[in-house]
């Protein structure tokens, strides 16, 4: 079975522009997670995702980050316009209804922001 | 407010000791579930064991103990017979049961690196 994948591993961009973070979740998990660390913190709860809709969205730090879930399938996070202080590193988790309660991470896509 | 605390930044270990990574938390909500997860130096976050705030017995997966002290709020792992291979960062987290049932979000601590030695 594979596991949880994410694209891009890491991304360098400027101030000002737009990134796309994405994310495939282990096949049939209906919860999907994002999360991220930024430099020297906690790694920090953005939203989660039940199937397609929004379960709790509110650690999404303003309205420059937008989350979708197509399908109830990948997830997208995308930033714009970033900032510096969006830089870190982004995690997606997933996790199965109805089975146990660990989540099961992606291996990250690291986001520095100049 | 739900907190994990770590207070221990960096550990060092020898080859083939136990070693013993601390977590304190804090919630209000009876029903809560905790985990730790190691992260080595390739990124991935790997799950590594569960305790349930109402399960009797304290968890065990393999090598990895979680010392499940409720009255204390503590969770703390231990590692036996430690391996270069454990050399990672360690983090404690917590899910609560919310509206979600056990479906939620995780709230994790700052970590801890943990260095094994020959």
């Amino acid at each position: 079975e594979a596991g949880v994948t994410q694209f891009p591993s890491h991304s360098v961009i400027e101030k000002g522009q737009t990134v796309t973070l994405r994310c495939d979740p282990i096949s049939g998990h209906d919860n999907l997670y994002w999360y991220r660390r930024v430099m020297g913190k906690e790694i920090k709860f953005l939203l989660h995702f039940v199937k397609e809709s929004k379960q709790d969205e509110s650690g999404m730090p303003n309205n420059r980050f937008l989350a979708e879930r197509t399908g109830g399938t990948y997830s997208t996070l995308k930033v714009q316009p970033a900032e510096l202080e969006d830089s870190g590193v982004y995690f997606c988790a997933s996790q199965p209804t109805g089975g146990p309660y660990e989540q099961y991470f992606g291996p990250g896509t690291r986001l520095t922001v100049t | 407010a739900q907190k994990i605390t770590q207070t221990q930044p960096g550990m060092f270990v020898q080859e083939k000791e136990a070693v013993t990574l601390d977590c304190t938390y804090d919630t209000s909500d009876p029903s809560y579930g905790l985990f730790w997860y190691k992260q080595p130096s390739s990124g991935e976050m790997i799950f590594l064991i569960y305790q349930g705030s109402y399960d009797q017995q304290n968890a065990t997966e393999g090598r990895y103990s979680l010392n499940f002290q409720k009255a204390r709020k503590s969770a703390n792992l231990v590692i036996s017979a430690s391996q270069l291979g454990d050399s990672a960062m360690y983090f404690c987290a917590m899910r609560e049961e919310g509206f979600s049932g056990g479906y939620n979000k995780l709230i994790f601590g700052a970590g801890t690196r943990l260095a094994v030695h020959p």
